[in-house]
């Protein structure tokens, strides 16, 4: 079975710098996808980035990269110069190649402060 | 703009009501979903239709029944509902099946949904 953990409930960051939001998998699948989303109070749950099991090279857009560590079973969401309209629930999950459910894991809520 | 389009964006209903959410997008894709998502919890998968069929149950309720007109539209409708319904309800499409990033679901904005 797949499982999704996201150990920080909460995250507080200063605008404009940095933060990282962790994410860590469980799967026997060899091949996966790494997805994460944002859900802003408004409730729209809004894709950022996606990182395959295969890709060597760690995802990238624009201020979201994806911290991809195959061994250690992680795909950490990197989020540079934060702003304000950062402020939401972020939520790492994964597809297997012929499931048509995401796994979604428990979500962690950042809080960007002026 | 969201490509996935969901109506009503609130509802509020009473047990022994009958109403329908409703959802559409024009993206070409060929798998729709319904999810279901309480305060502060990710969302939980209820139905998937792949080319228009039913494919997932993840065992909900009867008074839950889905429907795909055609693979444009998904809806949802309601009947005798509980107060522990009360959610929002979220409509996602894909492409189709798989974990590439081809096949990256775009959620609408979701429905609110009281049931009193």
């Amino acid at each position: 079975a797949q499982k999704i953990t996201q150990t920080q409930p909460g995250m507080f960051v200063q605008e404009k710098e940095a933060v990282t939001l962790d994410c860590t998998y469980d799967t026997s699948d060899q091949s996966y996808g790494l997805f994460w989303y944002k859900q802003p109070s408004s409730g729209e749950m809004i894709f950022l980035i996606y990182q395959g099991s295969y890709d060597e090279q760690n995802a990238t857009e624009g201020r979201y990269s994806l911290n991809f560590q195959k061994a250690r079973k992680s795909a950490n969401l990197v989020i540079s110069a934060s702003q304000l309209g950062d402020s939401a629930m972020y939520f790492c999950a994964m597809r297997s190649p012929y499931g048509q459910n995401f796994v979604f894991g428990p979500g962690t809520r950042l809080s960007v402060l002026p | 703009d969201t490509e996935v389009t969901q109506t009503p964006k609130h509802l509020v209903m009473g047990m022994t009501n009958k109403k329908s959410l409703k959802c559409e997008q024009h993206m070409g894709h060929r798998a729709m979903y319904w999810y279901k998502q309480k305060a502060k919890k990710p969302p939980e998968l209820m139905f998937v239709y792949s080319y228009e069929k039913l494919s997932i149950n993840e065992s909900v309720p009867s008074r839950f029944s889905p429907e795909c007109p055609n693979s444009s539209l998904l809806n949802l409708h309601l009947h005798a509902l509980q107060p522990e319904d009360s959610a929002l309800y979220l409509c996602a499409s894909s492409q189709d099946r798989g974990s590439s990033g081809a096949n990256v679901l775009t959620f609408g904005a979701g429905s609110r949904l009281t049931v009193l």
